[in-house]
């Protein structure tokens, strides 16, 4: 079946420094592929996504490219912040209206 | 626009005893999902509505839960004979209805504790 698998956090990192969050999926046909975040205290919200092979989403300093070679949606950022620390979920949406969410990675910044 | 609300945010019950939810979507939105959160995991999908259709249930959704969104707006999801293990974080969604792969926007959760 459908499946994301995430890089296990936390991940803590010093202000300004570059940020990877790995995701790789497995799905038949072609997903769509989203990055949503919760800040603390907070519901998810959508970060990103990307709708078809080769797409890049962007927002708010962070990017993710659509891999269908390799199967991924890296999370990327090249200086994080302080407000950054959130759990960030990977998902991909099989098309039979079912999202289907990453286990998270939790980011914690240090100033 | 007030965004999507849940009530209760936090509910503690015995064992046994049934629970309910409700989730107030964002009022134009169409589409209605619960999904349910545990510790270190993301959400998992339980249930999904179009307007008051309920179109697809997860097989993780046992006799004992039951949903519904009469008229196509707030929706309520009701455990019978409450377990420990359905200790989670229960999270509803909606979108608009407009196309097939777009934004779910969350509540912030109804925290479950069964003792």
């Amino acid at each position: 079946g459908n499946s994301v698998t995430q890089m296990e956090g936390p991940v803590t990192l010093s202000e300004e420094a570059f940020l990877t969050i790995n995701c790789t999926y497995t799905a038949t046909g072609y997903p769509s592929l989203f990055w949503y975040v919760q800040y603390p205290g907070e519901g998810l919200q959508l970060l990103l996504k990307a709708t078809k092979a080769d797409d890049k989403g962007s927002n708010k300093g962070f990017e993710a490219t659509y891999r269908k070679e390799t199967t991924s949606f890296h999370l990327e950022k090249g200086s994080v912040q302080v407000s950054d620390s959130a759990v960030y979920f990977c998902a991909l949406f099989s098309g039979t209206y079912k999202y289907i969410f990453g286990t998270g990675t939790r980011l914690k910044v240090l100033a | 626009d007030t965004g999507v609300s849940q009530d209760p945010r936090h509910k503690i019950t015995k064992r046994g005893q049934n629970v309910t939810f409700r989730c107030d979507p964002i009022s134009e939105h169409n589409r209605l999902y619960w999904y349910r959160q545990t510790l270190g995991q993301g959400p998992e999908f339980l249930t999904y509505f179009q307007n008051e259709a309920q179109l697809e249930k997860s097989r993780l959704l046992s006799d004992r839960f039951s949903a519904e969104r009469p008229k196509g707006s707030f929706s309520t999801l009701e455990i019978q004979r409450t377990e420990q293990g359905d200790s989670a974080m229960y999270l509803c969604a909606s979108s608009l209805g407009e196309a097939t792969n777009e934004k779910l926007f969350f509540g912030s959760g109804t925290q479950l504790s069964v003792l």
